[in-house]
């Protein structure tokens, strides 16, 4: 069974900080990773999507590289402010005879504080 | 449109009351999908529609009942639910060919 673990589950910076948050899945045979935000009481917004393929994937402040072999993700964010505040989570997707079905990770609760 | 849609966005119900979620995508993706998810705790996936066919039940109880009347249109049936089910309900949608899932704002549901 497909495990997803973030680290850390919270974190506190100040406005400017460039940070990294950690995903780890147990089993390798994935598809996809994909990382979204969060606010709190409101839906999933993704922000990107790394094919298994793929190495990384950029999109603005945001970086998150991929290692499929060791079964780690890592999502940069570059220059923090505090709109970036939110729950970031983590998942990853086996494909189509799966359902493409997403086993989520519990999450990183970032607050940039100005 | 390049939006899923969820109504309510909010839902009081009482334990014998019967009422419906509602999920609405007309970017033409034909797999949509059912979440839970609790405070504080990462979506839980509920069901799966594929070409408007139930692919996926993750053996949730039979107090909740999904139906996909057509490609655009995605509903939860509720009835007799326990305290315990109230949750934040994400309904999400997917087009052929790709793996990424777009979300909607989600129902925050409280049964009384």
């Amino acid at each position: 069974k497909q495990e997803v673990t973030q680290i850390p589950a919270a974190l506190s910076v100040p406005e400017g900080e460039n940070l990294v948050l950690n995903c780890s899945f147990t089993d390798s045979a994935i598809y996809n990773l994909q990382w979204f935000r969060q606010d709190p009481g409101k839906g999933l917004t993704s922000l990107l999507l790394i094919q298994s393929s793929q190495r990384e994937q950029t999109s603005g402040r945001l970086n998150a590289s991929l290692d499929k072999s060791s079964g780690r993700s890592t999502l940069y964010i570059a220059a923090s402010q505090p709109g970036d505040s939110a729950t970031y989570l983590c998942a990853v997707s086996r494909g189509e005879t799966s359902g493409s079905r997403l086993t989520f990770g519990e999450g990183t609760q970032l607050t940039v504080n100005p | 449109d390049t939006e899923v849609t969820q109504t309510p966005k909010h839902l009081v119900m009482g334990m014998t009351n019967k009422k419906s979620l509602k999920c609405e995508q007309h970017m033409g993706h034909r797999a949509m999908y059912w979440y839970k998810q609790k405070a504080k705790k990462p979506p839980e996936l509920m069901f799966v529609y594929s070409y408007e066919k139930l692919s996926i039940n993750e053996s949730v109880p039979s107090r909740f009942s999904p139906e996909c009347p057509n490609s655009s249109l995605l509903n939860l049936h509720l009835h007799a639910l326990q305290p315990e089910d109230s949750a934040l309900y994400l309904c999400a949608s997917r087009p052929k060919g790709s793996y990424e899932q777009y979300f909607g704002p989600g129902t925050r549901l409280t049964v009384t």
